[in-house]
């Protein structure tokens, strides 16, 4: 069974805190990619990768950085968190080429900021 | 960035009933892509169309992609309890080299289903 993992499933952490948050995924994907989802706002994208060590900037950047290292692993780094980051996060990874639009995405990470 | 309109926010539908949602965008997309999430879980694909006037179903669900390439449609017949969720349009502007998976996604579809 193919799967996207994502390394906690709540999170709570303190306004100035530098956050990791951890993905991996077992599909020999060349993307991947980190979303946050808000009520009603819907799925925004804040950063994705094509290949190892290659990342984009998405819609949402700002206060985000990311890292790939290896190809199964994409992490999403917080670096002084704020209580605005307060979100659900997903990962997702996909084919690269065509197919890459059929996402996988992982059960999400629910991050309070306090 | 591009945006994409989905409607309605939410619905309340008796088991047995048909829903209908619906997506629109003031730009062009090539690819439309409908994706549900259950509660607690991660968003799952259920459809992708490809081409301008495409329609494809997956069992009780029939998506159509509109003519103009601005507008998507979801329909699903015969609700049942697990229909469940939220359901999320999603389109791809750009085909070819890094553009394949930057979706951009709806704000959402709300359905609860009474039995």
């Amino acid at each position: 069974d193919v799967k996207v993992t994502q390394s906690s499933r709540y999170l709570v952490k303190r306004t100035g805190e530098k956050v990791f948050l951890e993905c991996v995924q077992d599909m020999d994907h060349e993307n991947m990619f980190w979303y946050r989802q808000d009520p009603g706002l819907g799925l925004r994208l804040i950063y994705f990768s094509y290949d190892v060590k290659m990342k984009e900037k998405g819609d949402i950047p700002e206060g985000y950085s990311v890292s790939r290292e290896k190809k199964e692993r994409f992490s999403l780094i917080l670096e002084s968190a704020s209580t605005n980051q307060t979100s659900m996060y997903l990962c997702a990874s996909s084919l690269g080429g065509q197919g890459g639009e059929k996402l996988f995405f992982g059960s999400g990470t629910q991050l309070s900021v306090l | 960035g591009q945006q994409l309109n989905q409607s309605p926010q939410s619905m309340f539908i008796q088991e047995g009933e048909d829903v209908s949602m619906n997506c629109t965008s003031s730009s062009i997309f090539n690819t439309w892509l409908w994706y549900k999430q259950d509660p607690g879980e991660g968003p799952v694909l259920l459809i992708a169309l490809y081409k301008a006037g495409e329609l494809t179903s997956n069992g009780r669900l029939t998506a159509q992609f509109g003519i103009t390439r601005k507008d998507s449609f979801l329909n699903i017949s015969a609700s049942i309890p697990s229909d469940v969720g939220i359901y999320f349009c999603a389109g791809q502007s750009d085909a070819g080299g890094t553009s394949y998976g930057k979706l951009t996604f709806g704000q959402g579809t709300i359905l609860t289903v009474h039995p």
